[in-house]
């Protein structure tokens, strides 16, 4: 299995510019999970899924974010507008079970100029 | 606001010795797990273990779960460079909720 696929690798875009994320979990998974990385937060936790159904999008920033998951094998994660403060790493991150082992993605590196 | 928090923050030892983190919570939990993150890699599962076991082995890794005290440890044994990384715990709540990440322990191991 290739693991957690996500793309693109880097962006880099300006403020106002639409971004959107990608990932295709491990075929199997049945929950799906996008987090946020910076020094100053740390990981949190802004989304997930189950069974390609939103459960809880309370880590989601504000209204400028929206993720979907249209099928077992892909979701984004889109900002728009996008701003500087949004400049992170985003991890999205499978799993069989809630509270079983998730399997990350490599990250997609944003730089909101 | 975190249900496991890992002490100390960050760690450096010299290559050989022992490396011990420990990551504490608030309420009562199914399983805890430890991560490790490699500097711009994504985070990788090291070992679960679940509410009725109190330690658990995995090649030179060691974690034990005191669930009176509500605290983990993470014994890294003979330490490498390669060791070099930050470590997370994260909690598995009952109830079935969503595992929630502390923020971590880097380690620093020198040659």
């Amino acid at each position: 299995d290739a693991g957690v696929i996500q793309s693109p690798r880097h962006e880099v875009t300006e403020m106002g510019q639409e971004v959107t994320l990608r990932c295709k979990p491990i075929s199997g998974h049945d929950y799906l999970f996008w987090y946020r990385q910076t020094m100053m937060r740390g990981l949190e936790l802004l989304i997930y899924f189950n069974n390609n159904v939103p459960i809880d999008d309370s880590g989601m920033p504000e209204d400028r974010f929206s993720a979907k998951m249209p099928n077992a094998s892909f979701s984004t994660l889109k900002i728009q507008p996008s701003e500087p403060r949004d400049s992170a790493v985003y991890f999205c991150a499978s799993s069989r079970q809630i509270q079983e082992t998730q399997y990350f993605g490599p990250g997609t590196r944003l730089l909101v100029l | 606001s975190q249900q496991g928090e890992e002490d100390p923050q960050a760690l450096s030892i010299q290559e050989g010795e022992n490396a011990t983190m420990n990551c504490s919570y608030k309420t009562s939990i199914n399983n805890l797990q430890w991560y490790r993150q490699n500097s711009g890699r994504g985070l990788v599962h090291l070992i679960l273990i679940r509410s009725n076991e109190r330690e658990k082995h995995s090649g030179r890794l060691r974690v034990t779960l005191d669930t009176s005290k509500k605290s983990s440890s993470l014994l890294i044994t003979a330490s490498r460079a390669a060791d070099t990384a930050s470590y997370f715990c994260a909690t598995g709540p009952t109830g079935g909720f969503k595992t929630i990440f502390g923020a971590g322990t880097r380690l620093f191991v020198k040659a």
